[in-house]
């Protein structure tokens, strides 16, 4: 079954805007990590947050992670048209198999 | 330079036919995995090799076998090809750590659009 659930599933805003994304996962991670897929293309890596961190930051781009929750959000600030994509929340299993598990996405469009 | 590339990138074939899917990446990783994302852009993991010995094995039918002839290479062969087997599948590597419990990003191909008619 799915580990991740994304949130919303669709994000329509105005460039400037800001944008958050949220993922919610079923069991004990290693770490968490957010990708970026655009149309036709493969997936690009933004960040991973370890199971022993809160709050990571990259430029425009800041993560949350509450295990308590077992959730994750991302936040895109001042978006621009070019952060049109599809973002993935994964999962990295507690176990040995350094298995990646996607969640189902969230389709980001920012509108110029 | 391409970090991970795949090809061909687009593969149009007939059911029952027999095709192969190459994968190869220049950033010395030790690991490698073949991905399948559906119509819908859901992602699952088929299979993962970690210099060369497979270490992830889902519940793929045996008709996908994957082929690693050393660290920097992944193929996938499909045998009798079903429309179900319509999708993208990608490729992707990742340095393994040492020890256990601890997956790295992954760096993904652009991607293989198969088509079965």
């Amino acid at each position: 079954s799915q580990q991740g659930e994304e949130d919303p599933q669709a994000l329509s805003i105005q460039e400037g805007e800001n944008a958050t994304m949220n993922c919610s996962y079923k069991t004990s991670i290693n770490n968490l990590q957010w990708y970026r897929q655009n149309s036709g293309r493969g997936l690009v890596h933004l960040i991973l947050i370890r199971s022993n961190e809160r709050e990571k930051h990259s430029g425009r781009l800041r993560v949350t992670l509450d295990t308590s929750k077992k959730s994750s959000s991302l936040l895109i600030t001042a978006s621009r048209a070019a952060d049109t994509a599809s973002y993935f929340c994964a999962t990295g299993l507690m176990d040995s198999s350094y298995k990646l598990i996607f969640g189902s996405g969230t389709r980001l469009l920012v509108r110029p | 330079d391409t970090a991970v590339s795949q090809t061909p990138k687009y593969l149009v074939t007939q059911m029952g036919n027999d095709k192969s899917i190459k994968c190869e990446q220049n950033l010395g990783h030790d690991t490698m995995y073949w991905y399948k994302q559906d119509s819908k852009k859901f992602l699952k993991i088929m299979f993962s090799y970690n210099n060369k010995e497979l270490i992830i094995n889902e519940t793929v039918p045996n008709r996908f076998s994957p082929k690693s002839p050393d660290k920097a290479h992944l193929n996938l062969h499909i045998n009798s090809l079903e429309l179900g087997d319509s999708a993208v599948y990608f490729c992707a590597s990742s340095q393994r750590a040492g020890g256990s419990g601890s997956s790295y990003e992954q760096y993904f191909g652009p991607g293989t659009r198969l088509t079965v008619t």
